[in-house]
């Protein structure tokens, strides 16, 4: 069962435009959405979170915007740059009581290029 | 020093072999973690422990056999591994594990991984 979803595989984006990139989530018990980006060969890099408290927030040229109501996230990268290509996951955290411990469920996955 | 470090980048071991990947921090986190990842799937955890505690074992097979000898160091003994068991093996860390309301404490930083190829 997979609870955390990226439907679209890849995303092709040309240089300056917005990139925007999608997961939604099945389990109403998550309440802290990571993004991370990878490069091949490299861990996971933490880009940007946000609590279910909140609904959107910015970090620089990222954006995150949080929907509980349908369960959906989204990463906005605006102006998108060629160094931005990687790999996008989104990860979801869920309290788990007494002693709880803070796993992540990472989607899939989105392969973004952004060409110049 | 926000680096979570593992070493060694590249392991080719036998199906008898035993070996160890290691991983260090020094973010003073009290969460570390191991997940598995094979090629175009996402990070699946491993294991988690917690003030160098083992708190979580996502059923991993016993070939695979953490350990923690202190707050800053994590690893993962393998032994008699087999072929379907390659792939890069990712640490991570937090600054605790768990939360009581949403925060950043969940924030996991990844190191570069190991990739395993057992042949």
């Amino acid at each position: 069962d997979q609870q955390v979803k990226q439907n679209s595989p890849s995303l092709s984006v040309q240089e300056g435009r917005i990139s925007i990139l999608n997961c939604d989530y099945t389990n109403s018990m998550f309440d802290y959405f990571l993004w991370y980006k990878k490069y091949p060969a490299e861990g996971p890099t933490f880009l940007i979170s946000i609590s279910s408290i909140k609904d959107k927030n910015e970090d620089g040229r990222f954006t995150v915007f949080l929907n509980k109501s349908a369960k959906h996230l989204s990463l906005h990268i605006v102006p998108s740059q060629p160094g931005d290509s990687a790999v996008y996951f989104c990860a979801a955290s869920a309290y788990a009581g007494g002693t709880s411990y803070g796993k992540l469920t990472f989607g899939q996955g989105t392969i973004l290029t952004v060409h110049p | 020093d926000t680096e979570v470090t593992q070493t060694p980048k590249h392991l080719v071991m036998g199906m008898t072999n035993k070996k160890s990947l290691k991983c260090e921090q020094h973010m003073g986190h009290r969460a570390m973690y191991w997940y598995k990842q094979k090629a175009k799937k996402p990070p699946e955890l491993m294991f988690v422990y917690s003030y160098e505690k083992l708190s979580i074992n996502e059923s991993v097979p016993s070939r695979f056999s953490p350990e923690c000898p202190n707050s800053s160091l994590l690893n993962l003994h393998l032994h008699a591994l087999q072929p379907e068991d390659s792939a890069l093996y990712l640490c991570a860390s937090s600054p605790q594990a768990g939360h009581l309301k949403p925060t950043r404490y969940t924030e996991a930083f990844f190191g570069q991984g190991t990739r395993l190829t057992v042949v």
